[in-house]
């Protein structure tokens, strides 16, 4: 079983959508998760700390179900600016390192 | 807003040279990792460091290579021998600290290997 496992992409949606992406982990002591949001051949960049009891940023928001081993990241209202690639990513806290998944790729057309 | 910065933005190298990437990472930050990315797969791990020592590495980062912290801010990677296999973006990320503390990162170097 992968690390990190990601739906797999593209999402092709019109502007104004709400997409859901999901995502599993393997390690059931990961205590760290992040939504990152990666652009063609650029560095990725933290989108939001998902915490257990859930959380929001303006359209953008995280869930955490630990029993599952499953994180979700909601964006509502998308915007061709969300276009990028959603990298899901734990920290095993063992030394801090950040394990990747191969991240989903939305598509937001006008 | 205080950023990684990461130099150079490519680097082309001939197989079998050595190679030394560098990174400058937020200045209060204590964390240092270098990550890398083969075109078209996921990001990967290679190395974190504390306290002038690494304190994490995966099995990619072999003899082949090291980091080093030669002064207050700079934090490089150097890789001897490169292959072609190296080909790869190499990310630079700091943080502030540990487990929940996110990390931020450079715009990567390009290294390609001829």
């Amino acid at each position: 079983r992968k690390e990190v496992e990601q739906d797999p992409g593209p999402f092709n949606v019109p502007e104004g959508a709400t997409v859901a992406f999901n995502c599993t982990y393997s390690n059931s002591a990961s205590q760290s998760f992040f939504w990152y949001r990666q652009d063609c051949r650029k560095e990725p960049k933290l989108l939001m700390s998902v915490y257990s009891s859930g959380n929001e940023d303006g359209r953008f928001t995280a869930q955490l179900n630990r029993a599952s081993q499953y994180i979700s990241l909601l964006i509502r209202d998308s915007k061709l600016s969300d276009s990028a690639t959603y990298l899901c990513v734990v920290n095993d806290n063992q030394g801090g390192k950040l394990i990747f998944g191969q991240g989903t790729e939305l598509s937001v057309k006008p | 807003e205080p950023e990684v910065t990461q130099t150079p933005s490519h680097q082309v190298t001939q197989m079998g040279q050595e190679v030394i990437l560098r990174c400058v990472p937020i200045s209060n930050h204590l964390y240092f990792y270098w990550y890398r990315q083969i075109l078209g797969q996921k990001v990967e791990f290679l190395v974190s460091f504390y306290n002038n020592e690494i304190s994490e590495k995966s099995e990619i980062f072999d003899d082949q290579f090291s980091v080093e912290r030669p002064d207050g801010s700079n934090f490089t990677l150097k890789i001897r021998s490169t292959k072609l296999e190296d080909s790869a973006m190499y990310f630079c990320a700091s943080s502030q600290g540990f487990g929940n503390q996110p990390q931020h990162f450079g715009d990567g170097t390009r290294l390609s290997i001829l």
